[in-house]
């Protein structure tokens, strides 16, 4: 079957790094996208990994390791506004987005 | 990024009514669209997948007669729920591909929540 694994929740404070961590088991496999969605509100899309390794973005970055099925993203100098869920969508070999329930990411003063 | 619209963003309606929902993809054209549904606190539930100028393809377990989708232009896919009920009532999301073959990336219109009285 399909599945993805991410932690329900996590904590961190203002400025600091948090890194959340993704496992992931597909049919077949075409990259994998990371998500953002604050409470109520439609997801916006953060990035793209079909390659091993490590893709910055500002202070976004994102890393893919596909022989272990694993991939994580990276966020520093964390703001309030980074508050929000955090969605790992691998893409099947139906290029369909396959969902989790995602990260919900609490930042504190 | 590539832009989608959602139109309504808002819909309270008394049961047993017929509520359209509209996707757009503004700047680009999306022969794939998504619609998604959402409840509290729970993760996105794909219901179907919209091609221009065939017929959608459903998920297993969503009534195809009762959530009806048009993908009848490149830039256009709607969502008809028929005969509404309370237990429709939900956040629903659209979706669109955009990008080269392979590297598609989906982009996601603003949602739409539909309150069933």
């Amino acid at each position: 079957g399909q599945n993805i694994d991410q932690p329900t929740e996590m904590t961190a404070t203002e400025g600091a790094i948090v890194q959340i961590n993704c496992t992931y088991q597909t049919s077949g496999f075409n990259g994998l996208f990371w998500y953002q969605q604050h409470a109520g509100e439609a997801p916006t899309f953060l990035s793209y990994n079909v390659l091993d390794g490590l893709e910055e973005k500002g202070r976004f970055s994102s890393f893919l390791s596909r022989s272990k099925g694993y991939s994580y993203l990276l966020l520093k100098e964390l703001q309030m506004k980074d508050s929000a869920s955090y969605l790992c969508a691998p893409m099947d070999s139906n290029y369909q987005l396959i969902w989790g329930a995602g990260t919900k990411l609490i930042i504190k003063p | 990024g590539a832009v989608v619209s959602q139109h309504p963003s808002w819909v309270i309606c008394k049961s047993g009514t017929s509520v359209k929902i509209e996707c757009r993809s503004l700047d680009f054209q999306a022969t794939t669209m998504f619609w998604y549904r959402q409840f509290p606190k729970q993760s996105l539930m794909l219901m179907a997948t919209s091609n221009e100028g065939s017929k959608a393809t459903y998920e297993q377990g969503v009534e195809k007669d009762k959530f009806l989708i048009n993908h009848a232009s490149l830039t256009l896919s709607t969502l008809t729920v028929t005969s509404a009920h309370p237990e429709d009532s939900s956040f629903y999301i659209c979706s669109a591909r955009s990008g080269a073959e392979g590297q598609e990336t989906q982009y996601f219109g603003p949602g739409t929540r539909l309150l069933v009285l």
